[in-house]
């Protein structure tokens, strides 16, 4: 099984709408991301989170919020999905320390029309 | 300034030949550390490889070496014998320590990529 699994995989839904995006992880780490990717524009920082009890903004939170339910559990949700947040969402797990790589999870393909 | 540059959008190869993926970093922290991920046409991240500021040796993980040049911060990633197999995106990624808000967040800023493509 894998380490850390995002649901759903492929979404499609309409402007307006609330949608949320989860992630879980096996590997006991405490530290939690999501990621947006854009064609020709890399990797972006959504939010990040410590432990359940301390999450951070990260380069590009406006319009989304994020809920750590657990250790191993990390949503992101869009309140009012629009167009432009049509993306390849990533969650990533990483342990303490700035020399451990980061484990992601296979992608959320989200499109908002 | 970006944080991660990658120069080369797209870059062919030959099966079986050597290859440089370019990727220069900014940055005023004295402790960061080097990454560089895979992302085959399925979409999923993959680590290949780390290089740590204070590391006097290159990075080498199997085909991939990491050619680290702290003073023209540059993490070049090197794939020896290319295979098929390695067409791919190619990110280059950067961990400050201090960075974002000076809390050391330990996120990863992420440069936009290399397209490569092996050709047979």
């Amino acid at each position: 099984d894998a380490d850390v699994t995002q649901t759903p995989r492929n979404r499609i839904t309409k402007t307006g709408k609330r949608i949320m995006l989860e992630c879980s992880q096996t590997k006991g780490h405490d530290r939690m991301y999501w990621y947006r990717q854009d064609p020709g524009l890399g990797l972006r920082l959504i939010y990040y989170s410590f432990d359940v009890k301390d999450i951070n903004k990260g380069e590009i939170s406006d319009g989304y919020s994020v809920s750590r339910q657990a250790q191993a559990k990390f949503s992101l949700s869009l309140e009012s999905a629009i167009p432009n947040q049509t993306a390849l969402y990533f969650c990533a797990t990483s342990e303490g320390g700035y020399s451990y790589e980061q484990y992601f999870g296979p992608g959320t393909r989200l499109t908002v029309t | 300034a970006q944080k991660i540059t990658q120069t080369q959008p797209g870059m062919f190869v030959q099966e079986k030949e050597a290859v440089t993926l370019d990727c220069t970093y900014d940055t005023s922290d004295p402790s960061y550390g080097l990454f560089w991920y895979k992302q085959p046409s399925s979409g999923e991240m993959i680590f290949l490889i780390y290089q740590g500021s204070y590391d006097q040796q290159n990075a080498t993980e199997g085909r991939y070496s990491l050619n680290f040049q702290k003073a023209r911060k540059s993490a070049n990633l090197v794939i020896s014998a290319s295979q098929l197999g390695d067409s791919a995106m190619y990110f280059c990624a950067m961990r400050e320590v201090t960075a974002y808000s000076g809390a050391g967040s330990y996120q990863l800023t992420f440069g936009k990529g290399t397209k490569l493509s092996v050709i047979p």
